[in-house]
């Protein structure tokens, strides 16, 4: 099976603009979850979407939103853009509750 | 926030040595997986060990649980150039709908060849 796959996989914008992020989980998983990764908070889960739903929610400002479609494909999106939200952006698909399978991540500057 | 912590912060060995990374959680789990993450690129899942479950092996890694005292650690048994990554012990808490790992802050592994 192909893995997950994320898009675009670097990506530079300026504060106050937004941003959408893709993810393609591995054929028949449902689940997708977003986290980011900073050199000072480290990991940090965003969301998690399942059959369309959100499921779980991280402790992040609401200009950070997602969706999943029908065919589980999700996007992140994330409004005015702030320098503090350079960071890589994981995408997980998961089949079951338990092992999460990560993308290669979209690396996002802010300038 | 992050769950974890992870022990050493930072790791050197030569090849050949064995390499063990500890992590501490805070709350109680459904499972811990540890997973490896080279040069800032997507994580890869090494292993998954259950809440009622003590010690797993695959392979060249070995992971121990100990639920009572909050913490697990990771052996790697002979050390290859190729296990340099970062290395991350990730939870799921016991009363997770769905999918939420929180992560510890991770060890950094350099092995020298």
């Amino acid at each position: 099976k192909a893995g997950v796959t994320q898009t675009p996989r670097y990506l530079i914008k300026t504060r106050g603009q937004q941003v959408t992020l893709s993810c393609s989980p591995i054929s028949g998983h449902r689940s997708v979850s977003w986290y980011q990764q900073t050199p000072g908070q480290g990991l940090q889960f965003l969301f998690e979407y399942f059959s369309e739903t959100q499921r779980n929610k991280g402790n992040f400002p609401g200009r950070f939103s997602g969706r999943q479609f029908s065919n589980s494909r999700s996007e992140m999106n994330v409004s005015t853009l702030e320098l503090g939200d350079s960071a890589l952006y994981l995408c997980a698909s998961s089949g079951s509750f338990e092992t999460q399978y990560f993308g290669p991540g979209t690396r996002l500057l802010v300038l | 926030s992050q769950q974890g912590e992870e022990d050493p912060q930072a790791l050197s060995i030569q090849e050949g040595e064995n390499a063990t990374m500890n992590c501490s959680y805070k709350t109680s789990i459904n499972n811990l997986q540890w997973y490896r993450q080279n040069s800032g690129r997507g994580l890869v899942h090494l292993i998954l060990i259950r809440s009622n479950e003590r010690e797993k092996h695959s392979g060249r890694l070995r992971v121990t649980l100990d639920t009572s005292k909050k913490s697990s650690s990771l052996l790697i048994t002979a050390s290859r150039a190729a296990d340099t990554a970062s290395y991350f012990c990730a939870t799921d808490a016991w009363n997770n709908a769905g999918n939420m790992l929180t992560f510890g802050g991770g060890t950094r592994l350099m092995v020298k060849p």
